[in-house]
């Protein structure tokens, strides 16, 4: 079974403070993709990052980096020097090789940076 | 940036009615998909379509649903006779390649649909 649990529903930080995202999932692909979008409260939804399942490189891009650990099967995503504009729900995904063309994806987590 | 692109942003329809919901998938992606979220909830699969064909579609995709794609460039979702839960936000994605293990899905803005 595939499952994607984001366990913080809401967050409120104040701009410029370092913000977690957590992400746990669950999967029996030995081969599998994990994903972040953000929808911002225009309602679109925007790829942010896609990690698989034989690289455990943690990544940054910009003020955003990204913690892949399969020990404790997360993906964790931090917004450092949070501004106002990242206030959007983040969602994490999951798609494994043979989910076919499905993603998975978590409940999401509400983000809201107070100026 | 080629995007994935929705209309209409807002469709309000009456429970019964058919209503069908456009996408226009990025011009050289081959696989299409529609996902829908209810209102405060995940994002949840629908359908993927490819070749012409369904090929994957979940259990929420009854009877009811229905896609194609009738020329080119356009890639639609009937809802043939509309409930009061399906209202939700519908998004269009495609991707390049097979299956999100080998490209990301590119959604569009979604279609906020009401059903009153």
């Amino acid at each position: 079974a595939q499952k994607v649990t984001q366990a913080q529903t809401e967050i409120s930080v104040v701009e410029k403070e370092d913000v977690t995202l957590d992400c746990v999932y669950e999967t029996r692909d030995t081969t599998y993709y994990l994903f972040w979008y953000k929808q911002p409260p225009s309602g679109e939804l925007v790829f942010l990052i896609r990690r698989n399942s034989f690289d455990e490189q943690n990544e940054i891009s910009g003020r955003y980096s990204w913690n892949f650990q399969k020990s404790t099967s997360s993906f964790n995503f931090t917004i450092t020097a949070s501004q106002v504009v990242d206030s959007a729900v983040y969602f994490c995904a999951l798609s494994g090789l043979n989910t076919g063309n499905q993603f998975y994806f978590g409940t999401g987590t509400s983000l809201t940076v107070i100026p | 940036e080629p995007e994935v692109t929705q209309t209409p942003s807002h469709q309000v329809t009456q429970m019964g009615q058919e209503v069908i919901l456009r996408c226009v998938p990025i011009s050289n992606h081959l696989y299409f998909y529609w996902y829908r979220q209810i209102l405060g909830q995940k994002v949840e699969f629908l359908v993927s379509f490819y070749n012409n064909e369904i090929s994957e579609k979940s259990e929420i995709f009854d009877d009811q649903f229905s896609v194609e794609r009738p020329d080119g460039s356009n890639f639609t979702l009937k809802i043939r006779s509309t409930k009061l839960e399906d209202s939700a936000m519908y998004f269009c994605a495609s991707s390049e390649r097979q299956g999100p293990y080998n490209s990301p899905l590119h959604f569009g803005n979604g279609t906020r649909l009401t059903v009153t």
